[in-house]
């Protein structure tokens, strides 16, 4: 079955980079997904990365896909005060599962000035 | 990025009442949308998958006559929790798929408090 796991909490300094683990298992994933969340609010998408690509780059966040170890990280370059918040990774089920998306539990970031 | 409003952000009701929450794609059309129910500290539970004039895929465990879902518009769905308990309360958030691209664009999410 599918499955999507990530750390729970990561705490840095304001300026120091970031990166935040998740690991999946479903080997037929096509894209992969990291979401931040807000204290109350909805989901934003940060950024998404094909299957076929081992990096995409937007601006201060970097995307690592292996996907021989199908493993996918998120790193963020000089972390502020206002990138804490919880980020989800997510694997999209295509076929007749519909566009499903399939979400890890969540990492806490936490950054202190 | 797509925008997707939800309405009410959020309502408090009375046990046995119901309530309607609507999930709006603003600015592009949505074939698929999706309604998720998020307790605190915890991720995303995917409750129902909504096709545009069809009816909706409900995950397993979801009561599908508790949790009414309509799509009856290319930018519009709804979610109606009927009857509602105390256990309802929850954070629902809708999302919505651009018919063109695997994205998928979730809505500020709507606080349900059933007393």
């Amino acid at each position: 079955g599918e499955d999507v796991e990530q750390s729970l909490f990561l705490s840095v300094r304001e300026g120091d980079s970031s990166v935040i683990n998740c690991t999946y298992t479903d080997s037929s994933s096509t894209y992969l997904y990291w979401y931040k969340q807000e204290p109350g609010a909805g989901l934003q998408l940060l950024t998404y990365i094909f299957s076929n690509m081992d990096m995409k780059q937007d601006q201060r966040l970097t995307v690592l896909l292996n996907k021989k170890d199908k493993h996918l990280s998120l790193r963020i370059a000089d972390t502020q005060t206002g990138d804490s918040a919880i980020y989800f990774c997510a694997e999209i089920l295509v076929g007749n599962q519909g566009g499903k998306l399939i979400f890890g539990q969540g990492t806490e970031l936490s950054v202190k000035p | 990025g797509a925008v997707v409003s939800q309405h009410p952000s959020r309502v408090i009701c009375k046990s046995g009442t119901s309530v309607k929450i609507e999930c709006r794609s603003l600015d592009f059309q949505a074939t698929t949308m999706f309604w998720y129910r998020q307790f605190p500290k915890q991720s995303l539970m995917l409750m129902a998958t909504s096709n545009e004039g069809s009816k909706a895929t409900y995950e397993q465990g979801v009561e599908k006559d508790k949790f009414l879902i309509n799509h009856a518009s290319l930018t519009l769905s709804t979610l109606t929790v009927t009857s509602a308990h105390p256990e309802d309360s929850s954070f629902y958030i809708c999302s919505a798929r651009d018919a063109k691209y695997y994205e998928q664009y979730f809505g500020p999410g709507t606080r349900l408090t059933v007393t």
